[in-house]
């Protein structure tokens, strides 16, 4: 059982729609959670990173929040546009990596 | 941001023979490099982290002697799979470490070499 889990594991939103993506980790101590943007055959980009004080962080349309007491964090994709189709990848301390969820936005 | 560089994007190597892949950090300093493998539609898995001037850790279940790492600068880290094998080829995907205020780090990875054993 991977130490990092995300849902769901694919999602097809229109364009311009919010959506949330999970993610569960079970692995102690924490350092750090980053959420990255992983394009085909390209490598990932990170997006946001959070330590243990952090509980919400936002990059543009992208705000991620981290909830340490229950292991859960998750990223929110405000105004989806075409560009945001990729597999987004949360990672606990840089050292283990989620499966990833595929996001198709649709026009 | 910085910038990490992988060479080559792709290679296509028989059964047998070894394959050098080199990862650069172009505008910064890295003490730190990391390699991972990525299969489809999986998570990327860390295979070792690679320290400048020292020895690489693996992690566990990676051999050590068939993926043998180098950070011979600050800015240079090579992997090469030897006796490669068709179970081998995957993507394989580096990342380094840059030092950034309060206590963060960034972590920027390379595009990817795409690696095909026949």
């Amino acid at each position: 059982k991977n130490q990092v889990e995300q849902s769901p594991q694919s999602l097809i939103i229109l364009e311009g729609k919010n959506c949330t993506l999970q993610c569960n980790y079970t692995v102690s101590p924490f350092s750090n959670l980053r959420w990255y943007k992983q394009d085909t055959g390209r490598g990932p980009v990170s997006l946001t990173i959070m330590t243990f004080s952090e509980n919400t962080k936002s990059n543009g349309r992208y705000t991620a929040t981290l909830d340490a007491d229950t292991k859960q964090s998750s990223l929110h994709i405000t105004a989806s546009q075409l560009s945001d189709s990729a597999s987004y990848i949360c990672s606990h301390n840089d050292m283990r990596f989620g499966a990833g969820t595929r996001l198709t936005v649709k026009p | 941001g910085a910038v990490v560089s992988q060479h080559p994007s792709r290679v296509i190597c028989k059964s047998g023979t070894s394959v050098k892949i080199e990862c650069r950090s172009l505008d910064f300093q890295a003490t730190t490099m990391f390699w991972y493998r990525q299969f489809p539609k999986q998570s990327l898995m860390l295979m070792a982290t690679s320290n400048e001037g020292s020895k690489a850790t693996y992690e566990q279940g990676v051999e050590k002697d068939k993926f043998l790492i180098n950070h011979a600068s600050l800015t240079l880290s090579t992997l090469t799979v030897t006796s490669a094998h068709p179970e081998d080829s995957s993507f394989y995907i580096c990342s380094a470490r840059e030092s950034a205020a309060a206590g963060y780090y960034e972590q920027y990875f390379g595009p990817g070499t795409r690696l095909t054993v026949t």
